[in-house]
C-alpha cells in the first residue's frame, strides 16, 4: 500500500513569511496527526484529526498556524507569520484508530528552515 | 500527564547486543511503542507492546515492560550498520495519540 505522502520535503523562508504543508494519508485511515519534531526532539503532536473533526489541537499555537482536513482525507498545516523558532520537522502520520494498539504510519517529514 | 524519558546517545560495536531505556508517567498507558528514524527519514515503528506483557520478542528485537517501575527497553541482538539511527519511544495517551520521548541516538562502529 501506498504511505502518507507529504510536500514540500523542503522550505527555508524568512521571518513573518508563510508556508503551508500538505499531507496524504494512508487510504482508510480515519485519523490524521501533525507533529512538530524540533532538531534533538522528539515529535511533538500539534493536531489531531478523526476524520474531517479536530479531535486535540490542545498544542496548536493557534495565533500563528491553522491546519484544515477539509473532505476528510488530504490535510493542509499552515503557518503564518512563521517564527524563527518553527524552525523543524513538519511530520504528518494516519492511522486506523479504534480501540487497539493504534499503529501510526509516518509521512518522510516536511523540513522548515526559517530565516 | 504522560512524559516520556530516554538517554540520549548510544555506541556499540557491530554484532554486540544493544539495550536502550525508557521511562514513562502515564500508569494507565495501554500500549507502548518503539520507532526508528534514519536521517532525513520519518518515524518507522519497530514493534509495540500491549501493558499486560512483560515481555515481546520479535526476531532481533526483545522489548521488555516494568509497569511497577514505569519502564520500558528495547534490545536489538547482534546489532547492524544498519541499525544506526535514533530510536523513539512513545505511549499511548489519551485521545489515541502517541507521546514520544526524546529520543536515543545508537551508532553502530563496525
Amino acid at each position: 500500500e501506498a504511505g502518507v505522502a507529504q510536500s514540500p520535503r523542503y522550505k527555508i523562508i524568512e521571518k513573518r513569511q508563510s508556508v503551508a504543508f500538505w499531507c496524504n494519508p494512508i487510504s482508510g485511515h480515519a485519523t490524521l496527526y501533525w507533529y512538530q519534531q524540533i532538531l534533538g526532539q522528539g515529535p511533538k503532536l500539534l493536531i489531531q484529526f478523526q476524520n474531517n473533526g479536530v479531535v486535540d489541537d490542545s498544542q496548536l499555537p493557534k495565533d500563528r498556524f491553522s491546519a484544515e482536513r477539509l473532505k476528510g482525507v488530504d490535510s493542509t498545516l499552515k503557518i503564518q507569520p512563521a517564527k524563527l523558532e518553527d524552525s523543524a520537522v513538519y511530520l504528518c502520520a494516519s492511522s486506523l484508530g479504534g480501540s487497539g494498539a493504534n499503529v501510526l504510519t509516518f509521512g518522510a517529514g516536511s523540513r522548515l528552515t526559517v530565516l | 500527564g504522560e512524559d516520556v524519558e530516554q538517554s540520549l546517545f548510544l555506541s556499540v560495536r557491530e554484532g554486540d547486543s544493544s539495550v536502550i531505556n525508557c521511562t514513562y508517567t502515564d500508569s494507565s498507558s495501554t500500549y507502548l511503542y518503539w520507532y526508528k528514524q534514519e536521517p532525513g527519514a520519518g518515524l518507522q515503528l519497530l514493534t509495540y507492546i500491549f501493558s499486560n506483557m512483560d515481555m515481546k520478542q520479535d526476531q532481533r528485537l526483545t522489548v521488555l515492560l516494568n509497569k511497577k517501575d514505569k519502564h520500558l527497553s528495547l534490545r536489538i541482538a547482534d546489532t547492524q550498520t544498519g541499525d544506526s539511527a535514533i530510536y523513539f519511544c512513545a505511549e499511548k495517551a489519551g485521545n489515541n495519540r502517541l507521546a514520544f520521548g526524546k529520543g536515543n541516538q545508537v551508532v553502530v562502529i563496525p
